[in-house]
């Protein structure tokens, strides 16, 4: 594997159900995002880990939970998600400093994620 | 507040018919401007980055320029296969020593054949 990869690809889930989205790069970044994208919207910064701690939480509702256990791997966690959470979740990572992440960006192809 | 406005939303293009891209932008502490490109269904692909005003880079048919206030992405004679979504982001500080992202809306390009 190579690049950033983000499994499942594609998940319908029902409002009460756990589910959690997986996030791998094989890169060797120490920094790790997850992203919202909602059709007409520009991309919304949800989490942010540099060097497994987490530096952002852009006020994200409790219903979403991330786990960074290593640099290479980030999980995102779901629980009794909303329709309007239906969106496609980006993960991405990227070389930061012990100043603050930064740098470009490498992005992984997505979950499209559907709540019914 | 801080934001990036892209324009236009949408773009056709005839095959070979040359264009630019605007990205402007008011943020605080600038430290990195951002052009990725995105096909539908995948995450976006890193094409440039600039860092201060005047600088100029290249990639194929690309060119990507920075002023104070916008970014240009010229597109010369473009091919279909240059059909694509491109993402402007900014990267700017946000106190402390950390950083923050903020993307655009995206222009959505289509080049005919």
């Amino acid at each position: 594997e190579t690049g950033v990869t983000q499994t499942p690809r594609h998940l319908v889930m029902g409002m009460t159900n756990k589910k959690s989205l997986k996030c791998e790069q094989h890169l060797g970044h120490n920094a790790m995002y997850w992203y919202k994208q909602s059709a007409k919207k520009p991309l919304e910064l949800m989490f942010v880990y540099n060097f497994k701690e987490q530096t952002e939480n852009n006020s994200v509702p409790s219903r979403f939970s991330p786990e960074c256990p290593n640099s290479s791997h980030l999980f995102l966690h779901l629980h009794t998600l909303q329709p309007e959470d239906s969106a496609l979740y980006l993960c991405a990572s990227s070389q930061a400093s012990l100043a603050g992440v930064g740098g470009e960006q490498f992005f992984g192809p997505g979950t499209r994620l559907t709540v019914l | 507040e801080d934001q990036v406005t892209q324009s236009p939303e949408a773009l056709r293009l005839q095959e070979g018919e040359s264009s630019s891209l605007n990205c402007s932008y008011t943020v605080s502490g600038l430290r990195g401007l951002f052009w990725y490109r995105q096909d539908p269904g995948k995450g976006p692909e890193f094409l440039f980055t600039l860092y201060s005003a005047g600088e100029e880079k290249e990639k194929e048919r690309l060119k990507a320029t920075l002023t104070k206030k916008e970014s240009f992405l010229h597109i010369t004679a473009p091919k279909p296969e240059d059909s694509a979504t491109y993402l402007c982001a900014v990267q700017a500080s946000w106190g402390s020593g950390t950083y923050k992202y903020i993307f655009g809306t995206g222009t959505r390009l289509k080049v005919l054949a």
